[in-house]
């Protein structure tokens, strides 16, 4: 079946230091593509997506690029912050038929150390 | 603020009981998910409804079945609950109608069957 593989697992960065996380997908016919971020406790929230006619998109300290070619796509924070650490989901799109459903990534957990 | 909720945040059943989590959005969103939630796997989609008294299976199904009487509202039963259902139930929703269709998530009901 269709999959998005997420690396890595665990991510922990200091202050200020830069954090990348990768997925790679496996249904061509995926079109869409956004990023979760899910704090301790609380529901996931959207932080950033992607649609698959564009390349990059950023969005202040967090970014989002896209290889289609290679079926692949990753996120980017800079200058990262203690209020970073969270654990982030990647989804893509699946279904041909555009049914609104989205495949996740086994999730990364990132720790930003003061 | 809140537009997906779930009515429990935390459940706790016997095995062999038959379990409803209940969820309701208030955004009009034809499609609505149910996703457990567990340490490694990322989120799995259990199922989907795509309008009223429509279904459709996602990954793991097994065990659980459905209910959208009203577009607003969307059931998961655990027909007879086992302790391999242990884990966090996330309901969440989308409309295709919408540019960029991320999900939007309840706040997920973290269920143990003893």
């Amino acid at each position: 079946g269709e999959n998005v593989e997420q690396h890595p697992s665990t991510l922990s960065v200091q202050e200020g230091d830069s954090a990348v996380i990768k997925c790679t997908y496996s249904d061509s016919a995926s079109n869409y593509f956004p990023w979760y971020k899910q704090e301790l406790g609380k529901r996931p929230q959207l932080i950033i997506d992607i649609r698959s006619n564009v390349g990059e998109k950023k969005d202040q300290r967090i970014a989002v690029t896209l290889n289609k070619t290679a079926k692949h796509f990753s996120l980017h924070i800079t200058e990262t912050q203690p209020e970073d650490s969270a654990v982030y989901f990647c989804a893509a799109s699946y279904g041909s038929s555009n049914t609104g459903k989205l495949i996740f990534g086994q999730g990364t957990t990132l720790q930003v150390k003061p | 603020d809140v537009k997906v909720t779930q009515s429990s945040r935390y459940l706790v059943k016997r095995t062999g009981e038959k379990v409803f989590l209940e969820c309701v959005q208030d955004m009009d969103h034809e499609n609505m998910f149910w996703y457990r939630q567990d340490p490694g796997l990322g989120l799995r989609l259990i199922y989907f409804s795509y309008d009223v008294k429509m279904k459709e299976k996602g990954d793991i199904p097994e065990g659980y079945s459905v209910s959208r009487e009203k577009k607003e509202r969307f059931s998961l039963i655990l027909e007879s609950a086992s302790t391999n259902q242990t884990s966090m139930y996330l309901c969440a929703s989308n409309s295709l109608s919408a540019a960029f269709y991320g999900y939007t998530f309840g706040s997920g009901t973290r269920l143990t069957v003893v």
